[in-house]
């Protein structure tokens, strides 16, 4: 069974700083998402990622993925109020289903 | 990407009623899934809808629940039956390569 374990849970930065969000999986894959959630909000998504060494950006979030660790990682750089969200990565399971992980709440601190 | 109108966006019903929310997109799909969120927590399948067939429903989701229709490749409805306050939640549809979610429904039973 597929499983996926994202953390921090919580994550309170203060604007300026870098850090990286984690996603484990537990099962070969050939897709991973990564969405953002705004309170209230459906998912947005943000990217998806194929293969092995796959990264992609997008202004101050750069996504990669390793799948030999079965790691993706969520990095942001120089954070902004704007980027407080929820960010979840899910992986694509048999039949396409996606499962996702707990998600991470990020608060951007002035 | 495709587009996804799901509604109603959000509604407040009385516990042992139903309801149903659509969720329409502008292309045709083969594959359309329903996702439950509960309150501060992540996105969990209930159920896979195809054309033609019977839905297939996740661990812990039974039909009689949750009955889906899915009469062509472009539409589908979820019906949240007989419904109690834990049924309060986001419900969201996706198609298959996932990348786009509906605007999600908000219901809350009361």
């Amino acid at each position: 069974e597929l499983k996926v374990e994202q953390n921090p849970l919580f994550l309170s930065m203060q604007e300026g700083k870098n850090y990286t969000i984690y996603c484990n999986y537990s099962t070969t894959s050939d897709r991973l998402y990564w969405y953002r959630q705004d309170p209230g909000k459906s998912l947005e998504s943000l990217f998806v990622l194929l293969s092995n060494g796959a990264v992609k950006q997008e202004g101050r979030l750069m996504a990669s993925l390793d799948t030999k660790a079965r790691l993706s990682t969520l990095h942001i750089t120089a954070a902004v109020h704007d980027l407080s969200a929820t960010y979840f990565c899910a992986v694509q399971g048999g039949s396409e289903k996606l499962v996702f992980g707990k998600g991470t709440k990020l608060t951007v601190n002035p | 990407s495709a587009v996804i109108s799901q509604k109603p966006s959000r509604d407040i019903c009385q516990r042992g009623t139903s309801l149903t929310i659509q969720c329409q997109v502008d292309s045709q799909v083969t594959m359309m899934f329903w996702y439950r969120q509960q309150p501060g927590q992540s996105l969990t399948l209930i159920a896979t809808a195809n054309q033609g067939s019977e839905a297939t429903y996740e661990s812990g989701f039974v039909i009689d629940k949750f009955p889906i229709s899915r009469p062509n490749l472009t539409f589908s409805t979820l019906t949240v039956s007989n419904m109690s306050p834990e049924d309060s939640s986001i419900y969201l549809c996706s198609v298959e390569w996932a990348d786009t979610f509906g605007s999600g429904t908000r219901l809350t039973v009361v």
